[in-house]
């Protein structure tokens, strides 16, 4: 029974379309985040949301649209997709903001050409 | 700004042997340091965590060293196995605030 689960796991698409990724967490926390890990494997955090209230918005370009229809789900939505943004992209959760466990999902491999 | 520094990139040990990878950070007002570790295909987990409160955590064949004084905090792995190869984070918060990671060490326990 996964805890924080991410679909797809890969993604393969073309320079400019637009692809969303779906999370979903069944540990009952209240938070979820976003983050991108490159190619280096460096973990940046793009967005946090806290009972479906945005709270943390990193320098992101506006490409990148998250939504959370509730506490247990959140989505990340890109337009016009440029090859930079090729990375694994990570859901997470935890219970109460800003806290440092962090619980997250097995990623989503996106690949642009 | 890396808020966080993590060294060595890679690490190379032989099965058996100690494992040490070292972080250092800048803000003072950090008061959780926690350790990922991620498998390749996977994503990170939680390996263990200190408190500034005290100067040594062990879990295991893993243990933290915190020095408050010079702003740096180590893991060690003790009797490292193949299955611990794998990527590590150290990171570090302060409440209020998201947390800080570092940019990995890739670690390669050779049989």
């Amino acid at each position: 029974d996964t805890a924080v689960s991410q679909t797809p796991k890969y993604l393969v698409t073309q320079m400019g379309n637009d692809k969303s990724i779906k999370c979903e967490q069944n540990l009952g926390h209240d938070t979820m985040y976003w983050y991108k890990q490159d190619s280096k494997k460096f973990l940046k955090i793009m967005f946090s949301y806290n009972n479906k209230e945005l709270i943390i918005n990193e320098t992101v370009p506006n490409r990148f649209s998250p939504k959370s229809p509730d506490k247990a789900h959140l989505n990340l939505h890109i337009n016009s997709l440029e090859l930079g943004d090729s990375a694994v992209y990570f859901c997470a959760s935890s219970q109460g903001s800003f806290s440092g466990e962090l619980f997250f999902g097995e990623g989503s491999r996106l690949t642009v050409l | 700004q890396q808020q966080v520094k993590q060294s060595p990139q890679s690490l190379i040990v032989q099965k058996g042997g100690i494992s040490i990878i070292n972080c250092a950070y800048e803000n003072t007002a950090f008061d959780y340091f926690p350790w990922y570790q991620q498998f390749p295909g996977k994503g990170p987990a939680l390996l263990i965590a200190i408190r500034p409160d005290v100067s040594e955590k062990k879990e295991g064949r893993f243990t933290i060293s915190f020095n408050k004084s010079a702003k740096q905090f180590s893991l060690h792995i003790m009797d490292s196995q193949p299955g611990d190869s794998a990527t590590y984070f150290c990171a570090a918060s302060r409440t209020g605030y998201a947390l800080n990671f570092g940019k990995g060490t890739s670690l390669l326990v050779t049989p």
